[in-house]
């Protein structure tokens, strides 16, 4: 596609349950990103991608949360036994290497009740 | 650690009038800065950016921001903003060297009345 596709683009789950946010970055795009975005703040990172493996995963929370890519391509962002305190927008963005542009999804919101 | 500050949370202007948002970033190495915006209902986009050369740089839209390497700023300007720049406005910094992860700010929003 032309831009960053995150699915789904709302999910509402229940405290404890797991949850799996998918992201499909621009094609050829070699670093992707996630970023967590709650109400009136701006995006906090996650974790970032360079091909397959994750290069910078210092802004996971917690191991509850886990970011797998396995073919440098779509990326899927795992959270475990979810917690109120995880509802958030989850941003994913990619970029031609570590230098380019960021270029943002739409996000996935995410409500745990 | 690292941190970008943008002061002015929430700005309420008329049309016409003239806009300047201040953000500050707190690191004392080679930076590259970006302003994003994200209008009612939308993706993060890309405003403008800063690399090297020139500080005072031009983006999309009629916006432009200067980079003050002393004051550690990049506060983002528009001579006369419009109706449809109803908008939350994000400054990010990216630390040279690094993984190429962007540090945003809080992010201000922009309430332009008509």
């Amino acid at each position: 596609g032309a831009g960053v596709s995150q699915t789904p683009s709302n999910k509402v789950t229940e405290k404890g349950k797991y949850v799996e946010l998918r992201c499909d970055p621009i094609s050829g795009h070699t670093a992707l990103y996630w970023y967590r975005q709650s109400l009136g703040q701006g995006p906090e990172f996650l974790i970032y991608f360079q091909g397959t493996g994750a290069a910078d995963d210092s802004g996971l929370p917690n191991d509850r949360f886990f970011a797998v890519r396995p073919e440098g391509s779509v990326s899927t962002l795992k959270i475990q036994r979810t917690e109120r305190g995880d509802s958030a927008v989850y941003l994913c963005a990619s970029s031609q290497g570590r230098a380019g542009e960021l270029f943002f999804g739409e996000g996935s919101r995410l409500t745990v009740l | 650690a690292q941190s970008v500050s943008q002061h002015n949370h929430h700005v309420i202007l008329s049309e016409a009038a003239s806009l300047e948002l201040g953000c500050n970033y707190s690191y004392g190495g080679t930076v590259n800065l970006f302003w994003y915006v994200q209008y009612p209902g939308q993706h993060l986009q890309l405003l403008l950016k800063y690399f090297s050369g020139d500080p005072l740089v031009k983006g999309i839209k009629g916006f432009e921001a200067e980079f003050i390497k002393s004051k550690f700023s990049f506060n983002l300007r528009k001579p006369s903003v419009q109706w449809s720049d109803t908008a939350e406005y994000f400054c990010a910094v990216r630390l040279s060297g690094n993984t190429g992860k962007l540090i945003f700010g809080q992010g201000t929003t922009l309430q332009v009345k008509p």
